[in-house]
């Protein structure tokens, strides 16, 4: 079975321009989630969804940060425009409904903003 | 609100040291305790979990044990080998209003041959 899918692994841009990241979750997977990771700390939740609906996107900074998960499957997360601040690593997890508290993670997107 | 605090690194053991990793929490309710490894360029996996008190989640020669009354998940491992070299979070989950994973901040092991 295939893991959690993101792209692109390695992204590197100037600031003030957008980027976007892509997570395709396990098959099945109904929740997807988006953690933000700053060096040497714990990944920290950006935005849930449950199928196409985002039900936790407190902690999104919406003045530059909106994400989709239009058909409920894969995700988009883009950052317009990008600032210094947020390099990181950006993980994508998905969970299904027979294992709530259980999610996979991807690899990650580390960010470079220069 | 939930947080975990993981003892700091990095930690440097020789092959075949004991390992421990402490972990306390606070949280409401029961939560459910993990650890997550993360090895260098890759994403983090699960590596044990514990859903109730006195649970002993173990995996790969790595245990905890879900203790309520010091609200502690502390990671051992009785003879670690230098493929154990990574970084190590503790997180819990408690559902309800915080329906996410809770991560310390991570504690970065080296293990030399």
């Amino acid at each position: 079975e295939a893991g959690v899918v993101q792209s692109p692994r390695y992204k590197i841009i100037e600031k003030k321009q957008p980027v976007a990241f892509w997570c395709n979750p396990i098959s099945g997977h109904n929740t997807l989630y988006w953690y933000l990771q700053n060096l040497g700390q714990g990944p920290e939740l950006l935005i849930r969804y449950e199928n196409e609906e985002a039900v936790d996107d407190s902690q999104l900074p919406k003045d530059r940060f909106s994400a989709e998960r239009l058909k409920g499957v894969d995700s988009t997360l883009k950052i317009q425009p990008a600032e210094l601040g947020d390099s990181a690593v950006y993980l994508c997890a998905s969970s299904s409904r027979e294992t709530l508290n259980e999610q996979f993670f991807g690899p990650g997107t580390r960010l470079t903003v220069l | 609100g939930n947080s975990v605090t993981q003892m700091e690194g990095p930690v440097t053991l020789s092959e075949e040291a004991f390992l421990t990793i402490n972990c306390t929490y606070t949280a409401t309710g029961y939560p459910s305790l993990f650890w997550y490894v993360q090895y260098p360029g890759e994403g983090l996996q699960l590596l044990l979990k514990a859903t109730k008190a006195d649970d002993k989640g173990s995996n790969k020669g790595f245990e905890a044990t879900y203790r309520k009354e010091t609200t502690s998940f502390h990671l051992e491992k009785g003879s670690v080998q230098v493929s154990d070299s990574a970084v190590y979070f503790c997180a819990l989950f408690s559902g309800g209003s915080n329906y996410k994973l809770t991560f310390g901040k991570g504690t970065l092991l080296t293990v030399n041959p």
